[in-house]
């Protein structure tokens, strides 16, 4: 089945970090652009980060840049997006998603800053 | 404010049609990059309405259809039932930014 499943949510302090994770099965990992997405409660729709197949691209929306990181590992068809200096305003909830004419999507993991 | 306007609300009777329109600009949709289109339930994940070859996924009724013009682009809803009641965002790459956009979503409140 091809899918994509975010893990590593939870509740942080302001300040704090976290990492989030999104394994991918079912495609050709190597051969697709990755995004993170995010939702606020009650918001729309924020695009965050994305990155190129071979990892040599890395492109975010302005209101994380110098705070997160995304990467990926094509051997365990894994991405990532490390989070630091989080904020309030980084509460949302957070999907992975294989770029194409198509984009494929998580179920999200909820990500709360919060003291 | 957001690269992509969307109305904040649409609203028609069952069996209406209704249309929700996106605005960008000439380096999104008028540069020519696709649009996506996605209906979200609340609580639920978003759903590929319309992707980027102007197609329907599988699974998607036909009264759902996406036109483009210029820097617009548009979702048209036919035959309205009581189960499109969601919001709805179109989404666009954007080639100052460099990023992907979505718009702020449209409410649509079938009467």
């Amino acid at each position: 089945e091809v899918q994509v499943v975010e893990s590593g949510g939870g509740l942080v302090q302001p300040g704090g970090s976290l990492r989030l994770s999104c394994a991918a099965s079912g495609f050709t990992f190597e051969g697709y652009w990755l995004s993170w997405v995010r939702q606020a409660p009650g918001k729309g729709l924020e695009w965050v980060a994305n990155i190129k197949p071979d990892g040599t691209e890395k492109y975010y929306v302005d209101s994380v840049k110098g705070r997160f990181t995304i990467s990926r590992d094509n051997a365990q068809n894994l991405f990532y997006l490390q989070m630091d200096s989080l904020r309030a305003e980084d509460t949302a909830i957070y999907y992975c998603a294989k770029q194409g004419p198509a984009w494929l999507w998580g179920q999200g993991t909820m990500v709360t800053v919060s003291s | 404010q957001s690269v992509l306007t969307q109305p904040p609300s649409v609203s028609g009777a069952p069996g209406q049609r209704v249309t929700i329109s996106c605005t960008g600009s000439s380096s999104n949709i008028g540069a020519g990059y696709d649009v996506h289109w996605y209906q979200q339930v609340p609580g639920t994940v978003p759903k590929v309405l319309i992707d980027s070859h102007n197609n329907r996924p599988s699974g998607v009724p036909d009264r759902f259809s996406g036109s483009k013009s210029g820097t617009s682009a548009s979702l048209a809803i036919s035959g309205l039932q009581a189960e499109d009641e969601a919001d709805y965002y179109c989404q666009s790459f954007d080639r100052s930014l460099s990023t992907w956009v979505f718009g702020r979503g449209t409410k649509l409140t079938v009467l």
